[in-house]
């Protein structure tokens, strides 16, 4: 009965080095959503994924950071050159249907990255 | 745009009390309305949800109505436990865009 499972759970790195963030949809769920919570602060969506497709990228930065949901193996997310400012608890979140607002998303337990 | 108002926390109450949480939100159509609940080090879990207007959601204990007319889905539960002590989200959705509060802060003491 697996559920949305992101890796790695923490993540540090250093200023200018690269995340790479990882999450694997429920079984049977071809939709993935990013969103990031800032300490203090709701979560706000990022990135909306279908299998090979970039559905909805509007709350992503403009630079460094990207999205993809391959055919095959789990979504990525990916930031280069972090920041300080990028700190934060990444999630995904995953479900079955069609994008419509009656599907519930199920939410992985996030990554939590820390920039030294 | 889409935006959800709920109350700030934190909250503290003592075991089998009554909590609410407060919650507005403004959108441009009719959206599924929800609350979310986070466990320390956890991710977000459903705790409940709405689709339409009048609609009750319910779970736990935990209940929230659908009113379309004070733009509301505020949370309640008659008697809460030490393992009601989270952080709880309203959030609503149209299409597939989840917009989120800020989170309000409960803890509940023995």
């Amino acid at each position: 009965n697996a559920g949305v499972m992101q890796n790695p759970r923490h993540l540090v790195r250093r200023r200018g080095q690269e995340a790479r963030l990882r999450c694997s949809p429920m079984k049977g769920h071809s939709h993935v959503y990013w969103y990031r919570q800032l300490p203090e602060e709701g979560l706000k969506f990022m990135v909306y994924l279908q299998k090979e497709n970039i559905i909805d990228e509007s709350g992503m930065p403009k630079e460094r950071f990207s999205a993809e949901f391959p055919k095959e193996g789990p979504s990525i997310l990916r930031i280069q050159q972090v920041v300080r400012g990028d700190s934060a608890a990444y999630f995904c979140a995953s479900s079955l249907g069609q994008g419509e607002s009656n599907q519930p998303q199920h939410f992985g337990d996030g990554t939590r990255l820390s920039i030294l | 745009g889409n935006s959800v108002t709920q109350m700030e926390g934190p909250v503290t109450l003592s075991e089998e009390a009554f909590l609410t949480i407060n919650c507005t939100y403004t959108a441009t159509g009719y959206p599924s309305l929800f609350w979310y609940v986070q466990y320390p080090g956890e991710g977000l879990q459903l705790l409940l949800k709405a689709t339409k207007a009048d609609d009750k959601g319910s779970n736990k204990g935990f209940e929230a109505t659908y009113r379309k007319e004070t733009t509301s889905f505020h949370l309640e539960k008659g008697s809460v436990q030490v393992s009601d002590s989270a952080v709880y989200f309203c959030a609503l959705s149209e299409y597939y865009k989840l917009s989120f509060g800020a989170g309000t802060t409960v803890t509940v003491r023995a």
